[in-house]
């Protein structure tokens, strides 16, 4: 059974500086992993989709890596400000049928201006 | 380009009432998925529909019922709703395999 682990829990950090996220994940038979952010009370939004094919992505100041041999994923962010304040998920699909994805639990990241 | 769209945004039941949650969708996406986000539980699947008529059950599917008549709606019903289905309810989908997920801004559900 998949199982996404994410550390740090929560993060707090000065603005400016450069911090990585986490992401584990148990079994490395993955076609795709996607991370999401979550503001308190909304809904998800889709940050960055890195495909089994590809090791890393990047969007602006975000670049998410993926290492499928040894299951685990990363999100920099780098020069950090107060609006990146939020949960960041990552997510894997389950199996290669109707890409259901398994969502770690998150971490919760503060930006301190 | 409105996206994933879910009504309502809040909803107060009582245990044993019934309600439809619905979520539409305007990108001609093929999947579609019901999660529910519980504090500290992360995100569970409910049900997901692979295309229009076909369903399937998730992670967390007692007590809930969908169905998939169109490619753009995809109703969650709860039929006699308990307190343990309070919960944040979050509709997605995604164009196919390979592709990343749409969120809706999701319904937040309380049966007292």
């Amino acid at each position: 059974k998949q199982e996404v682990t994410q550390i740090p829990a929560a993060l707090s950090v000065p603005e400016g500086e450069n911090l990585v996220l986490n992401c584990s994940f148990t079994d490395s038979a993955i076609y795709n992993l996607q991370w999401f952010r979550q503001d308190p009370g909304k809904g998800l939004t889709s940050l960055l989709l890195i495909q089994s094919s590809q090791r890393e992505q990047t969007s602006g100041r975000l670049n998410a890596s993926l290492d499928k041999s040894s299951g685990r994923s990363t999100l920099y962010i780098a020069a950090s400000q107060p609006g990146d304040s939020a949960t960041y998920l990552c997510a894997v699909p389950v199996n290669n049928y109707g890409q259901n994805f398994v969502f770690g639990p998150g971490t919760r990241l503060s930006v301190l201006p | 380009n409105a996206g994933v769209t879910q009504t309502p945004k809040f909803r107060i039941l009582k245990i044993g009432q019934s309600m439809t949650l619905q979520c539409t969708q305007d990108m001609n996406h093929n999947y579609m998925y019901w999660y529910r986000q519980d504090p500290g539980m992360g995100l569970k699947l409910i049900y997901y529909s692979v295309g229009a008529g076909i369903t399937d059950k998730g992670e967390v599917p007692n007590g809930y019922n969908v169905s998939r008549s169109t490619t753009e709606d995809f109703p969650l019903r709860l039929e006699l709703a308990a307190p343990s289905q309070t919960s944040v309810y979050f509709c997605a989908s995604s164009y196919g395999d390979s592709y990343g997920y749409t969120f809706g801004s999701g319904t937040r559900l309380t049966v007292v």
